[in-house]
């Protein structure tokens, strides 16, 4: 079976870094088939896709996050790592990640998805 | 980015009604679209990839279709527990989602 968790502070100050965790299980982050995606979702509003990281190590990113996003990944440990610097309230926000089915394209679809958790960004 | 743009964002509908909503792309992206549900509180889940596969395990009366720029998702007969949120999705280029549409029980 299949699963993703998300790990991380549920509070942040404004201007601080944040770290979420996303420890996987039942596949391998070496599956040059699979690879993991973060994903966001503001309160009440759409999901918007972050980052996605491959079993090779390539990375790809939101265009309009790119400069404050970086992902990484410990194979050994099952983990990927999602960093986003300069934490604003407007990103306040549920963070899900998901397995990502690759594409000849990139990331293709997410199946499938942790339980997300709440960020709260505020002093 | 491609721009995906849902309708309708909010949709009543009877119990065993066909419903329908449509997701238009800003260029062509081929069938790299997928559909995803989304219930309250709860993560989203994928029920259609590549415009009309259906994924394992979901249930006969969802399907998709289209290619190029225009899309359609249909519930052929609404059941209750179909009360969600869907989301369109694309993976021509960097992903994006549509705004979302909000399916409720007339």
């Amino acid at each position: 079976q299949v699963t993703l968790k998300e790990s991380g502070p549920v509070l942040v100050k404004p201007t601080e870094t944040l770290t979420l965790t996303c420890t996987v299980s039942g596949f391998s982050l070496s599956n040059a088939r699979m690879g993991v995606s973060w994903i966001r979702q503001p309160p009440g509003k759409a999901l918007e896709w972050l980052a996605h990281i491959f079993s090779n190590d390539e990375k790809s990113y939101s265009t309009s996050l790119k400069s404050r996003l970086t992902i990484s990944k410990d194979t050994s440990k099952s983990q990927v790592v999602l960093t986003m610097t300069n934490m604003d309230p407007v990103d306040t926000a549920t963070y899900y990640c998901a397995r990502t089915e690759v594409s000849s394209s990139g990331p293709g679809w997410f199946d499938p998805w942790g339980q997300g958790t709440l960020v709260t960004v505020s002093s | 980015d491609i721009q995906m743009t849902q309708s309708p964002s909010s949709l009543s509908a009877s119990v065993g009604d066909r419903v329908t909503i449509t997701c238009q792309a800003s260029q062509d992206i081929s069938n790299y679209l997928n559909w995803y549900q989304q219930k309250p509180g709860k993560a989203p889940k994928l029920l259609i990839y590549d415009a009309s596969n259906l994924e394992t395990g979901v249930p006969s009366r969802f399907s998709g279709s289209g290619s190029g720029t225009d899309f359609t998702f249909t519930i052929s007969s609404l059941q209750p527990e179909d009360i969600a949120t869907y989301y369109c999705q694309q993976y021509d280029n960097l992903p994006t989602f549509g705004q979302g549409t909000r399916l409720e029980i007339k």
